[in-house]
């Protein structure tokens, strides 16, 4: 199985913006990108995936190296209710989703 | 949609008996995984299922845990039987796609004592 490493943690102050990184140098080229987060006592939730290009949503933005070795989670402005693990995933027709162990990401009020 | 529900919430049963999680995906959804989620292992993919069929099982831990897909809206999940070991909390999701977002039930929190 294709394999991410994160930082165990992560600080941030409210209302700054937040990178989370994510290096997957193992990924094949049929490898999808996917962050999911997981609030306290709550199931994952999707935040956001990609191929090779840089995405963007309503909650985040996805920032994707031309290598596509590594991948960076962008918040734009934290808020105390962003607070949760971050799970950089890669996963393609072959390979389970392997959530690893994820980023604690603090907000700072 | 209600999103992905399942039952029971919480569950404590003593070592040895036969504990069933139940799921029901979104509707409209061909995939539905189970995972288990603990401090030490983090969370893991047990199961999923494509169109009712199971796919792979290669997370099952062992012959004591099997699950079920007998229609489009319903799963479990079952331990039989269970030890103290199988603490943990079990999420269900769903997904339209492969590659699309699963969306997750709020887990069942199974303790064995």
């Amino acid at each position: 199985d294709a394999k991410t490493t994160q930082p165990n943690s992560m600080e941030s102050n409210e209302e700054e913006p937040v990178h989370l990184p994510c290096n997957h140098s193992t990924i094949s080229g049929t490898d999808y990108i996917h962050w999911y987060r997981q609030l306290p006592s709550q199931g994952p939730e999707y935040v956001i995936h990609g191929l090779t290009s840089n995405v963007n949503n309503r909650m985040a933005s996805l920032a994707i190296a031309e290598d596509r070795k590594s991948s960076t989670l962008i918040l734009h402005r934290a808020t105390l209710r962003d607070a949760a693990v971050y799970y950089c995933i890669l996963t393609n027709t072959g390979n389970q989703f392997y959530f690893g162990t994820g980023t604690s990401l603090t907000v700072i009020p | 949609d209600a999103g992905v529900i399942q039952s029971p919430r919480h569950e404590v049963t003593e070592m040895g008996q036969e504990v069933t999680l139940r799921c029901k995906p979104i509707s409209g959804h061909d995939y539905l995984f189970w995972y288990r989620q603990t401090m030490m292992r983090g969370l893991e993919l047990l199961i999923y299922f494509n169109n009712n069929v199971p796919i792979d099982d290669s997370g099952m831990p062992e012959d004591r845990f099997s699950a079920k897909m007998p229609n489009a809206s319903f799963s479990t999940l079952k331990i039989q039987p269970s030890e103290p070991r199988d603490s943990a909390v079990y999420f269900c999701a769903s997904s339209l796609r492969w590659f699309y977002e699963q969306y997750f039930g709020p887990g069942t929190r199974l303790t064995v004592t």
